[in-house]
């Protein structure tokens, strides 16, 4: 069974620098065609997709937060880890976190993120 | 990155309805990687339809999925009450993995 779970500090202030941790269980980060997502939602608003990496350590972001944005792995605690700078209040969120098996979505059985965190929630204020 | 537009933001109906929810890409998706989600208030969405058309596991079959290019359709044949909730479309083909901005299906 694949669990996830998001852990942070839920408050921060403007221009501090945000770190939430996700462990998960159920897979590994050093298998092949893995890959772990992060996600947000404001309160009362739409699904914002932020950054996803590779099992291979290949890390792709979102263009509205890519120069803020640092993703790392370490495989052997079952970890990815998001850092975020120069935090804003637009930035008040419910983090997520999220896998995906891509051997399987290229086989057809699966697709996006099939299994998600509980979340997290993040203000920013000061 | 790729756009996803979804429509309408709110869609009133009542239990027994039959919803259809537009998503519409800003360029060609392919079929094999659209995706549907579910999430109910307070809750973490859910994975519906992956595949354009193919539903996740324990999906009930009132739920459909079709499309192809950048017109994608969900249906869902006939409302039970658990199904009033916020719906988003995913395009997972492309890096960024972009959602629309969802549609609402709410009691009328």
């Amino acid at each position: 069974q694949i669990t996830l779970k998001e852990a942070g500090p839920t408050l921060v202030k403007p221009t501090e620098t945000l770190t939430l941790t996700c462990t998960f269980s159920g897979f590994s980060l050093s298998t092949n065609r893995v890959a772990v997502s992060w996600i947000r939602q404001p309160p009362g608003k739409a699904l914002e997709y932020l950054a996803l990496i590779y099992w291979d350590d290949d890390k792709r972001y979102s263009p509205s937060v890519k120069n803020r944005l640092t993703l790392t792995k370490d495989a052997s605690k079952n970890q990815v880890v998001l850092t975020m700078t120069n935090m804003d209040p637009a930035d008040t969120a419910t983090y997520y976190c999220g896998h995906s098996d891509l051997m399987r979505i290229a086989a057809g059985r699966s697709g996006g993120v099939d299994v998600w965190g509980q979340g997290t929630t993040v203000t920013v204020s000061s | 990155e790729i756009v996803m537009t979804q429509s309408p933001g709110t869609l009133s109906l009542s239990p027994g309805e039959r919803a259809t929810l537009s998503c519409r890409a800003s360029q060609s998706v392919s079929i094999s990687y659209l995706a549907w989600y579910q999430q109910k208030p307070g809750q973490v969405p859910r994975l519906l339809i992956y595949g354009t058309s193919s539903r996740a596991t324990g999906v009930p079959d009132r739920f459909s999925g079709s499309g192809s290019g950048t017109d994608f359709t969900l249906t869902i044949s006939r409302l039970e009450p658990e199904d009033f909730a916020v719906y988003y479309c995913q395009q997972y083909g492309t890096s960024p993995w972009m959602f629309g901005q969802g549609t609402k299906v709410e009691v009328k």
